[in-house]
């Protein structure tokens, strides 16, 4: 079945250390890739995405992804952790037919809660 | 420029009735989709409207439907509520239906359902 999958519901870091938040996918052609942030209260924010082309996405505020196919991952990255990026991030896929064609459905993961101690 | 709009913020109703969420999508932007997110899970898709036209439904029974108005603000109504329908209704506008252009979502509407 097509699925998205976030493996950890909740991670905590220390305030300056690196991140890593795990997405992989199971679709028959390589969907359209992002990743969103969510701080309470407030709508989803698009952090970046991925088409085609380099499997190293840069996007805002400092969070790079990047695009493995042969894990079928889409893993988010962030070397330095501010105690502002605690929030809740998504995962998300709009998925293609065998042409490439997409229609703008996102399905979305269950989410990670990052916490960030001081 | 104005972002996404969504109106109520809050709602609370009961089992049964009926409800309709509004959402002003931002200028220049000709399509609305329509997302449900359940506590401590992911946005689910309902729908797509583009120009006014159903463009893609997920996988909601029909007692959710929608509108998208000639200047492109859309309602998401939900008829015989029942408690699972307790969540945040997103919704999110885009400059067309294509996946390559970003989908700005608005803070979402929370109903609760008793």
């Amino acid at each position: 079945a097509q699925s998205v999958t976030q493996p950890d519901i909740h991670i905590t870091v220390s305030e300056g250390a690196s991140l890593e938040l795990r997405c992989n996918y199971s679709y028959g052609a390589t969907p359209y890739l992002f990743w969103y942030v969510q701080s309470p209260g407030q709508g989803l924010q698009l952090l970046l995405k991925y088409f085609s082309g380099d499997t190293l996405v840069q996007g805002i505020k400092g969070f790079e992804a990047e695009f493995k196919r042969s894990q079928s991952s889409f893993n988010l990255r962030k070397p330095s952790v501010h105690w502002s990026d605690a929030a809740e991030y998504f995962c998300a896929v709009a998925p293609t037919n065998a042409g490439g064609t997409s229609y703008g459905k996102l399905t979305f993961g269950q989410g990670t809660i990052l916490t960030v101690h001081p | 420029e104005t972002g996404v709009t969504q109106s109520p913020t809050h709602l609370i109703k009961t089992r049964g009735q009926q409800v309709t969420l509004r959402c002003s999508s931002q200028s220049g932007h000709n399509t609305v989709s329509w997302y449900q997110q359940a506590l401590g899970q992911g946005p689910q898709f309902i729908f797509q409207y583009y120009r006014e036209e159903e463009n893609g439904r997920g996988n909601f029974p029909p007692r959710f439907s929608g509108l998208q108005f000639p200047n492109y603000s859309s309602e998401l109504n939900v008829n015989a509520l029942e408690l699972d329908d307790s969540a945040l209704y997103l919704c999110a506008s885009s400059f067309d239906w294509q996946p390559y252009n970003e989908q700005f979502f608005g803070p979402g509407t929370r109903l609760t359902v008793l």
